[in-house]
């Protein structure tokens, strides 16, 4: 089945405590992004990758960092976490071309940040 | 820069009634528009899309026809059932990007 796989499906941390939410997809696709979900605000694209070895900053890049070493693997990592990263996140990743093609959505993660 | 504007939630329906979900949004050129829905503890599913003006997206009775003269692509279905509960995303790219710009979503609530 073609998926967006996101682990864990709740974290609770504290502040400064590093952690890594992974994603990765079967479906071959180059590209890749993190969102979070926030009430009021919507989806805000946090990093996204065109393909391996390429990351680009979105629209809320502070306090999070991504890899892209393998084409269906996207790490988000936290190295030191605050309260205001209290969020939804969701990986999502599509065939890059022209704007027109569907992201496909993981089931997201809901990160609590004390 | 390109921007999703969407109707504040929630909206409230009683199962058989008419949709309406209305989605404006300002871009530079020609973008493609798509509506996503988000049924609860899920990811965003796409729902339907269309990329350029007078095309009409569909899929599962819901409708959206991509108005270029009112930069609008409102979302509508003739007869809403419960299980189309969820929050539904109008959603923006513009060409050559794959980045999608979303509006805030729009919760619906269908009770029998």
């Amino acid at each position: 089945e073609a998926q967006v796989t996101q682990n864990p499906r709740y974290l609770i941390t504290v502040t400064g405590k590093k952690l890594t939410v992974t994603c990765s997809q079967n479906m071959n696709h180059e590209y890749m992004s993190w969102y979070r979900q926030d009430p009021g605000l919507g989806l805000r694209q946090i990093y996204y990758s065109m393909n391996v070895e390429v990351t680009d900053k979105g629209d809320v890049p502070e306090g999070y960092k991504v890899s892209r070493k393998e084409k269906r693997n996207f790490p988000l990592i936290l190295e030191s976490p605050s309260p205001n990263q209290t969020s939804l996140y969701f990986c999502a990743s599509s065939i890059p071309g022209q704007g027109n093609s569907p992201l496909h959505f993981g089931n997201g993660t809901r990160l609590t940040v004390t | 820069g390109n921007s999703v504007t969407q109707m504040e939630g929630p909206v409230t329906l009683s199962e058989e009634a008419f949709l309406t979900i209305n989605c404006t949004y300002t871009a530079t050129g020609y973008p493609s528009l798509f509506w996503y829905v988000q049924y609860p503890g899920e990811g965003l599913q796409l729902l339907l899309k269309a990329t350029k003006a007078d095309d009409k997206g569909s899929n599962k009775g819901f409708e959206a026809t991509y108005r270029k003269e009112t930069t609008s692509f409102h979302l509508e279905k003739g007869s809403v059932q419960v299980s189309d509960s969820a929050v539904y995303f109008c959603a923006l790219s513009g060409k050559n990007t794959d980045k999608l710009i979303f509006g805030t979503g729009t919760r619906l609530q269908v009770f029998p």
